[in-house]
């Protein structure tokens, strides 16, 4: 089964409105993070947010908000006011295991978005 | 915030040599790094966990014998794609992970095998 799931393959947002980007993610881990991350067409991977599982709040950096539901396992990212230069490719990633541990990301499929202008 | 540098950014070679790609943790100590690869349009895969001064761990699939990996410092980790194929042509990425929860990305490597 998959661990990471985005549904979503390619998404079209009108600059300066809310987008949201579906991400569930299955585990049977209690200790677990989530990330967002954003990838543009140059390559390079830009972290954007990080949700521990065991936060009650839900994490937000700037214009990005992460809208955890643990019982739903879904953690979409919210991005506010986009921009143009928020085009990219948006990944969802899983570490299962304590806080500190060396365990690896999984990633989802991604998302492709494109802001119009 | 914390830098990882891979190198070259690029490289293209003919099919049967090797080709070795640096990464580097600059400001700070990486005791894990990782080796992904990624298709075009596709998502990160991870080939291998690599640990200060230990063997790599490797992924299910992962030829161990074709993609060596070598931890030897805190700071530096490379991979070497042995007697490459058009096959093996993807853009490879690397991330460091210190003490924090948090991994730190390089820039990636875009190899093209002819």
């Amino acid at each position: 089964a998959q661990k990471i799931t985005q549904t979503q393959p390619g998404m079209f947002v009108q600059e300066k409105e809310a987008v949201t980007l579906d991400c569930t993610y299955d585990t049977s881990d209690q200790s677990y993070g989530l990330f967002w991350y954003k990838q543009p067409s140059s390559g390079e991977m830009i972290f954007l947010i990080y949700q521990g599982s065991y936060d009650e709040q839900n994490a937000t950096e700037g214009r990005y908000s992460l809208n955890f539901q643990k019982a739903r396992k879904s953690a979409n990212l919210v991005i506010s006011a986009s921009q143009l230069g928020d085009s990219a490719m948006y990944f969802c990633a899983m570490r299962e295991g304590l806080s500190g541990s060396a365990r690896q990301l999984t990633f989802g499929s991604g998302t492709q978005l494109t802001v119009l202008p | 915030g914390a830098v990882v540098s891979q190198h070259p950014s690029r490289v293209i070679c003919k099919s049967g040599t090797s080709v070795k790609i640096e990464c580097r943790s600059l400001d700070f100590q990486a005791t894990t790094m990782f080796w992904y690869r990624q298709f075009p349009k596709q998502s990160l895969m991870l080939m291998a966990t690599s640990n200060e001064g230990s063997k790599a761990t490797y992924e299910q699939g992962v030829e161990k014998d074709k993609f060596l990996i070598n931890h030897a410092s805190l700071t530096l980790s490379t991979l070497t794609v042995t007697s490459a194929h058009p096959e093996d042509s993807s853009f490879y990425i690397c991330s460091a992970r210190p003490q924090t929860d948090e991994q730190f990305f390089g820039p990636g490597t875009r190899l093209t095998v002819l």
